[in-house]
């Protein structure tokens, strides 16, 4: 079966303190890892894809990476405007092209 | 580019009432559209594939009769609660996925999302 684990659920920071999220995977065959953000009351926003172990992608302050069995999450020198919950999920080969998605991490960045 | 806009953002209705949710896709076609549920500090939980011109595709555990899903064209799927009761409060969400896009260029575009419906059953 396939399931995504995140973690920490939470974490906090102080504003410009890096740190890295976790996102671990069983599937059967990755099709695609997605990272998507979601502020509260609204729907996920698409940050990344990565479909294979050694793929780095990069938007502004935030670098996604993958292996075979996990994706991290960097965030470096983080601002309190990236306050949001980051969604991991993965799309298997035998999915209709569903996402499975983890719980979350709810990152909060003081200033 | 890869607008989802769902309608309402919000509805408070009294039990017994059918609501009907809108997921629209504005600047592209989907063949395909996703609908899932979402509570409190947790996972976005599939309810239902969306097929243009056929029947949904219900997760385990949804009831069909209770979710009636409308796929009638390429940019519009709607999603309605029939006979809300309080224990179907949550947070609705749609996505949809680039049909065209995924033919030109991958079969793994990423699922696009609309910003919910918060659904508040009395």
């Amino acid at each position: 079966e396939d399931q995504v684990t995140q973690s920490p659920e939470a974490l906090r920071l102080q504003e410009g303190e890096s740190s890295s999220l976790n996102c671990s995977y069983t599937v059967s065959g990755l099709r695609g890892l997605f990272w998507y953000r979601q502020d509260p009351g609204k729907g996920p926003e698409f940050l990344f894809t990565l479909y294979s172990a050694g793929e780095e992608k990069e938007k502004e302050r935030l670098k996604a990476t993958l292996t075979k069995k996990e994706s991290f999450l960097h965030i470096t020198a983080p601002k309190p405007e990236d306050s949001a919950t980051y969604l991991c999920a993965v799309r298997g080969t035998g999915s209709q092209g569903n996402l499975i998605f983890g719980k979350g991490t709810k990152l909060s960045v003081k200033p | 580019g890869a607008v989802v806009s769902q309608h309402p953002s919000w509805v408070i209705c009294k039990s017994g009432t059918s609501v009907k949710i809108e997921c629209r896709s504005l600047d592209f076609q989907a063949t395909t559209m996703f609908w899932y549920r979402q509570f409190p500090k947790q996972s976005l939980m599939l309810m239902a594939t969306s097929n243009e011109g056929s029947k949904a595709t219900y997760e385990q555990g949804v009831e069909k009769d209770k979710f009636l899903i409308n796929h009638a064209s390429l940019t519009l799927s709607t999603l309605t609660v029939t006979s809300a009761h309080p224990e179907d409060s949550s947070f609705y969400i749609c996505s949809a996925r680039d049909h065209l896009r995924d033919r030109v260029f991958s079969s793994n575009q990423p699922q696009h999302f609309g910003d919910g419906t918060r659904l508040s059953i009395l």
